[in-house]
Formats: C-alpha cells, sequence, structure tokens
C-alpha cells in the first residue's frame, strides 16, 4: 500500500540555520503531497501542498517541491526562526479509492535554538 | 470563520469503559475524518464519511470503534469496552468537495487515556 517515509527527529538547529527535513511517499497512483506542522500545544495545521508533479509548495519561507522522478516532496527553510521549532508532518492523499485519506509520516521534531 | 472542533478536549476512562467523541466540522463540508494519533507518531486514517454515509471505514481496528453522522454534520466516535492500548489522540477533519477536496482541515483533537 502507500506510504510515507521523513527522517527521523529531533533536528536541532540555531536560529537562521537552513533547514531540511527528508520525505520520500510510495504509492500506485498520483497523489497529492502535504506538510503540516503541529506547534507545541496545538493541532495540524497545513503548511504547504503541492497537486502534481514538479510543483512548488511554499508558505512562510517554507518551501517543497514535488519531485515524481525521486518520489520525495522534502521540505526546506533557508533560515529558521525560534518560532519555527514544532513537529512537522509529511503526509500523501490517497486519491485511488475516492476517499482522499491521508497518509502520515511519523513526524520530525525541529528545535530551534536562539 | 470557525475551525472544527471536538469535545471533549480530554477524556480519562477505565478498562472496560463506553466512550463517545463528539466532532463539528466546519460549516458546509462535506467529507469528515477521523485519525488516531499514537504519542510519537502520525495519525492514522479510521474512517471517512461523505455526507451521511461511512464512505471507508477500513481503518477503523476492530468492532468495539464505532462512527455516525447522522445528518452529515457532525460525528460521533464510539469505543465500546475501551482497552488501555486505545489511548491516543482521537483527531477529526473535515474538507470541502472537490477541487479542494484533498486539503482537510483538523480539529485540535480529543486526548483519551484509558487507565
Amino acid at each position: 500500500g502507500d506510504s510515507v517515509t521523513q527522517m527521523e527527529g529531533p533536528v536541532t538547529l540555531s536560529e537562521e540555520a537552513f533547514l531540511t527535513i527528508n520525505c520520500t511517499y510510495t504509492a500506485t497512483g498520483y497523489p497529492s503531497l502535504f506538510w503540516y506542522v503541529q506547534y507545541p500545544g496545538e493541532g495540524l495545521q497545513l503548511l504547504l501542498k503541492a497537486t502534481k508533479a514538479d510543483d512548488k509548495g511554499s508558505n512562510k519561507g517554507f518551501e517543497a517541491t514535488y519531485r515524481k522522478e525521486t518520489t520525495s516532496f522534502h521540505l526546506e527553510k533557508g533560515s529558521v526562526q525560534v518560532s519555527d521549532s514544532a513537529v512537522y508532518f509529511c503526509a500523501l492523499s490517497d486519491e485511488s479509492s475516492g476517499t482522499y485519506k491521508y497518509i502520515f509520516g511519523t513526524g520530525t521534531r525541529l528545535k530551534v535554538l536562539a | 470563520g470557525a475551525g472544527v472542533s471536538q469535545t471533549p478536549s480530554n477524556k480519562v476512562t477505565e478498562k472496560g469503559k463506553y466512550v463517545e467523541l463528539r466532532c463539528d466540522p466546519i460549516s458546509g463540508h462535506t467529507a469528515l475524518y477521523w485519525y488516531r494519533q499514537s504519542l510519537g507518531q502520525g495519525p492514522e486514517f479510521l474512517i471517512y464519511f461523505q455526507g451521511t454515509g461511512a464512505a471507508d471505514d477500513s481503518g477503523l481496528p476492530n468492532d468495539r470503534f464505532f462512527a455516525v453522522r447522522p445528518e452529515g454534520s457532525v460525528s460521533t466516535l464510539k469505543i465500546q469496552r475501551t482497552e488501555r492500548g486505545d489511548s491516543a489522540v482521537y483527531l477529526c477533519a473535515s474538507s470541502s468537495l472537490a477541487p479542494q477536496a484533498e486539503t482537510q482541515y483538523f480539529g485540535p483533537g480529543t486526548r483519551l487515556l484509558v487507565l
């Protein structure tokens, strides 16, 4: 079945450092891809998404490009801030069954130090 | 506008008891999903409603779990004879019809602890 694999955390960076969180997927069809973020004490929030190959999603300085050839959707940010500390989840939308249910990775905890 | 709301925010129960978890989706969203998130893991799909009917319940772990959405809006997840392994955060999400169907909006979750 479809699956999502994320790099394990925690990832600890200094403020203004460059961030990459790797995400790869397996899918039988052509899924939409998402990054969700969970700040401490809060619910899941959509960070960005891409619905087809070569699409780039971006939001709040974060970017991710849908790479069909490498089945990847890596999250990047050029300069992280302390306020970016959170857990980040990569997900795909299973469209093959018509339900659009999400399949999530295990999450990557990011800690940014001042 | 109002987002997805879930009640209660926390629920502590004893093994063997029955619990109900409620989800109020975004107004007008026809699709509703339930997920379960165990500690240190990503959310796992439980059940999907389109309108009033359960279109996909393949993620329900066993027949102790059941969900309803009688009027196509509010949904209730019901767990019978709770077990300690049911302890998790239960998340609800809703989405509108295509072409926006793939973006789901999540509630804050209900944290269930079975003692």
